[in-house]
């Protein structure tokens, strides 16, 4: 079955330490999005990718990185100038990244993060 | 930017008795309006979406949700609640389509519903 796969389900950082989180999907969509979800707060989208080698800036980049280098995968980090990173974070696809996109989002089971 | 307000941070009902989450939207036009479940530690999975056809909207698992711009309300309805659906509900709307928005189709969350179902 198709789907999106995070990994891993649950991750621990260091103070000063940089983190990658995997999100990987074989729907074959273009469109590619992180989430950032607090308690109370619903979903804010961190960077989203509406085609490969390209990627965008959501509300909340500040602190993250991420790279698009193939169609299936789309990495993020979270690097050490996030002062706060203890969230649960989603990634998410959807088919049509150029402009005809209203379908509806798929979404991987997440991964949390906590800071030790 | 477009916005969702989800009335209640939190429900509960009898098994058996209706279910009703509020959601009011945010926006000059007729936008794109989906709902989302999600349980714990889980992702989210889409239970309908308004794309502007019909106002009265079905989805899975018995849930349903009418649109109405004169009360620019899209509120999640469902006639008998099953322990099942406890679980956190999203109110989410898209700016595709609208002037201004983007041609991704970006989502906008509500803060969320946690329904809760007493046996």
């Amino acid at each position: 079955d198709g789907g999106i796969t995070q990994s891993p389900k649950y991750l621990f950082r260091k103070e000063g330490q940089n983190v990658t989180l995997s999100c990987e999907q074989n729907l074959n969509h273009d469109a590619m999005y992180w989430y950032r979800q607090d308690p109370g707060q619903g979903l804010r989208l961190i960077y989203y990718s509406q085609i490969v080698n390209d990627f965008q800036k959501g509300d909340i980049a500040e602190g993250y990185s991420v790279s698009r280098e193939k169609k299936e995968s789309f990495p993020l980090t979270v690097t050490s100038a996030q002062k706060n990173p203890t969230a649960f974070y989603l990634c998410a696809s959807t088919v049509g990244g150029g402009g005809y996109s209203n379908q509806p989002q798929h979404f991987g089971d997440g991964t949390r993060l906590s800071i030790l | 930017a477009q916005s969702v307000t989800q009335l209640d941070s939190h429900v509960s009902v009898s098994e058996g008795t209706p279910v009703l989450l509020r959601c009011n939207y945010s926006s000059s036009y007729s936008p794109s309006l989906f709902w989302y479940v999600q349980h714990p530690n889980k992702g989210l999975q889409l239970l309908l979406k308004y794309t502007s056809a019909a106002t009265l909207v079905k989805g899975i698992n018995g849930f349903e949700a009418e649109f109405k711009k004169s009360e620019t309300s899209f509120h999640l309805t469902k006639p008998s609640a099953h322990m099942s659906d406890a679980a956190e509900y999203f109110c989410v709307v898209s700016d595709y389509g609208i002037p201004g928005g983007s041609t991704l189709g970006r989502l906008y969350f509500g803060r969320g519903t946690q329904l809760t179902v007493w046996p």
